[in-house]
């Protein structure tokens, strides 16, 4: 079936520390990850993004790694700063250039 | 304007209305894309369109009627909504060859 399964819901970090929100998706044809970050009042932003065949990328403070074998990917924020509180969405690509979408992590850091 | 804009930002409507929704990506894009986003849901893709040619409904009411009269421009057309139809409804853009959408800033709507 066509479901992401996004972990955690709400996340709570200090300043500094490391951030890791997993996803898992169903459909082992999905060749293509992204992340979201959607900031109040304001449209989801892509801001990294992995294709099935590397198992990790990494974009100065955020990665995403991906087990294909598990069917689950992650996205790690290291240094985290307050401008990272957000809404982060996981999503999977299925057939032709429809994405599925997790259903968000709240991510608070606190300073 | 840069990206991808639509407007009103916010709609407020009764049931018994008709409005349209307006979306610009100025992003030289030949896909585009509305999205659902109600609260504690995740994202619901609505409607695909690919160079102008709708390819993707998924299982949308007749209550919303999407257009899209060129590759820059997509229209969503409401008419008599319910309540439970209140969502920020949002736009994106892509290539057809290529994997990444881009978002806009959505339309906040209301329905009374």
């Amino acid at each position: 079936g066509e479901n992401v399964e996004q972990h955690p819901s709400t996340l709570s970090v200090q300043e500094g520390d490391s951030a890791v929100i997993k996803c898992t998706y169903s459909d082992s044809a999905s060749n293509y990850f992204p992340w979201y970050k959607q900031e109040l009042g304001k449209g989801p932003q892509l801001i990294i993004d992995i294709r099935s065949n590397v198992g990790e990328k990494k974009d100065q403070r955020i990665a995403v790694t991906l087990n294909k074998t598990a069917k689950h990917f992650s996205l790690h924020i290291t240094e985290t700063q307050p401008e990272d509180s957000a809404v982060y969405f996981c999503a999977e690509r299925l057939r032709g250039n429809k994405l599925v979408f997790g259903a968000g992590t709240i991510l608070r850091v606190k300073s | 304007e840069t990206g991808v804009t639509q407007t009103p930002r916010h709609l407020v409507m009764g049931m018994t209305n008709k409005k349209s929704l307006k979306c610009e990506q100025h992003l030289g894009h030949n896909a585009m894309y509305w999205y659902k986003q109600s609260a504690k849901k995740p994202l619901e893709l609505m409607f695909v369109y690919n160079f102008k040619e709708q390819t993707e409904n998924n299982s949308v009411p007749s209550r919303f009627s999407p257009e899209c009269p060129n590759s820059s421009h997509l229209f969503l057309h409401l008419h008599t909504l319910q309540p439970e139809d209140s969502a920020l409804y949002l736009c994106a853009s892509s290539q057809v060859e290529r994997d990444e959408q881009f978002f806009g800033p959505g339309t906040r709507l209301t329905v009374l």
